[in-house]
């Protein structure tokens, strides 16, 4: 089975503009979660989509945005971009409804924000 | 109060020497789930091991395993035999009840350097 695969690896923005990063899980997952690193702040907890729907969310401003598909490859929007939202964006699926659920996670969009 | 706890920042061992790092979480659920993560400096978080809070039994999975003390709320990764490869970040992560399915706690993480 191919990995979970996240587009692009790279982006270079400049403050204000918004960006949409693409995850695209495993196959038959039906979970996609979204992850922010930074060093300072870690690794932190977005939201997370299953079946179309959102059914989890972090603690992160309103800028920060996702959907997921029919076919359950999911984006990220982040509106209004600020330095700070620089950082390592990963994106995680996973297959079952409940469970130990581990999660498979994509090699991640590196955003820099100008 | 941090869900998850890694004291640890960085660690040094001896390639072939057994090492442990330390991971104490917070949670009042009682149904909850511990996972160990490895990321090599490309970034990729890989699955190392997973312990369940109904477990009976500590973890393995290859050279790696979990030191489960629940009435300490500690889930110590213990890698056998380091290798040069070992080296990364190690994170520590619950997963918390289950209405909350996917949504994942991780800890700081801790560096590890293997020396020949």
């Amino acid at each position: 089975k191919a990995g979970v695969t996240q587009t692009p690896r790279y982006l270079i923005k400049t403050r204000g503009q918004q960006v949409t990063l693409s995850c695209s899980p495993i196959s038959g997952h039906r979970s996609v979660s979204w992850y922010q690193q930074t060093p300072g702040q870690g690794l932190q907890f977005l939201f997370e989509y299953f079946s179309e729907t959102q059914r989890n969310k972090g603690n992160f401003p309103g800028r920060f945005s996702g959907r997921q598909f029919s076919n359950s490859r999911s984006e990220m929007n982040v509106s209004t971009l600020e330095l700070g939202d620089s950082a390592l964006y990963l994106c995680a699926s996973s297959s079952a409804d409940r469970g130990h659920n581990e999660q498979f996670f994509g090699p991640g969009t590196r955003l820099t924000v100008l | 109060a941090q869900k998850i706890t890694q004291t640890q920042p960085g660690m040094f061992v001896q390639e072939k020497e057994a090492v442990t790092l330390d991971c104490t979480y917070d949670t009042s659920d009682p149904s909850y789930g511990l996972f160990w993560y490895k990321q090599p400096s490309s970034g990729e978080m890989i699955f190392l091991i997973y312990q369940g809070s109904y477990d009976q039994q500590n973890a393995t999975e290859g050279r790696y395993s979990l030191n489960f003390q629940k009435a300490r709320k500690s889930a110590n990764l213990v890698i056998s035999a380091s290798q040069l490869g070992d080296s990364a970040m190690y994170f520590c992560a619950m997963r918390e009840g289950p209405n909350n399915f996917n949504k994942f706690y991780f800890g700081s993480g801790t560096k590890l350097n293997v020396k020949p």
